[in-house]
């Protein structure tokens, strides 16, 4: 079935240095989605990118998604204390509304 | 409402005993989720409604699970006979349309099933 793989499961960076999650699809996407989950909260969405090679940036985060519509990655400039959570990418497939998820980034930054 | 509302926050059921969570979508949200998040891991699918349809239960887990959303607004998943592997945070998310706008998550229902 389809799967999204998502790298690295973890990351410890001190507060001021780059962040880089990965995330890749075994079959092409119709869009895919990105959300932050803090410490004991619930997913917030932060963006969907939907065009082959898309590029989003919020501030000092850049969301890009690949030319095959097979993967994304979602990089912060300037890791800031408030980063830390979880950030899953969620991609979806033709009409189906239903998201296949990966098992997140956990990023913790240090002070 | 200003946001999607879960309720209870906790739940803590005896084995084999029958529980309902709510969810009270933002007004007006066509499409309602269902998920369920173990410790540490993603959300993982469970059903999904659009207005009162039920369009898709392949995330259900086995027949004890049972969700309905009668009305096309508040939903309830229920859980007949726990288990304790049925233990988990589960999320409900409302959006407008889904491949345009993503969802909005409520904070969930812990349920730990002893």
């Amino acid at each position: 079935g389809q799967q999204v793989m998502q790298i690295p499961q973890y990351q410890h960076v001190q507060e001021g240095e780059d962040f880089t999650t990965y995330c890749n699809s075994s079959t092409t996407l119709s869009n895919i989605q990105w959300y932050k989950q803090r410490p004991g909260g619930h997913p917030v969405f932060l963006i969907q990118l939907v065009k082959s090679g898309e590029v989003k940036k919020q501030k000092r985060l850049t969301f890009q998604f690949g030319e095959a519509k097979k993967n994304s990655s979602l990089h912060i400039t300037a890791t800031q204390t408030t980063d830390v959570g979880t950030y899953f990418c969620a991609g979806g497939a033709g009409n189906n509304r239903k998201l296949i998820w990966g098992l997140g980034t956990s990023l913790a930054v240090n002070p | 409402g200003a946001g999607v509302s879960q309720s209870p926050r906790y739940k803590v059921a005896k084995r084999g005993q029958d529980v309902a969570l709510r969810c009270d979508p933002i007004s007006g949200h066509v499409s309602l989720f269902w998920y369920q998040q173990a410790l540490g891991q993603g959300p993982e699918f469970l059903t999904y409604f659009q207005n009162e349809a039920q369009l898709d239960k392949s995330g259900l887990p086995s027949d004890r699970f049972f969700a309905e959303r009668p009305e096309g607004s508040v939903s309830t998943l229920k859980i007949q006979r726990t288990q304790q592997e049925d233990s988990a945070v589960y999320l409900c998310a409302s959006s407008l349309d889904p491949t345009t706008y993503g969802y909005t998550f409520g904070s969930g229902t812990r349920l730990t099933v002893v």
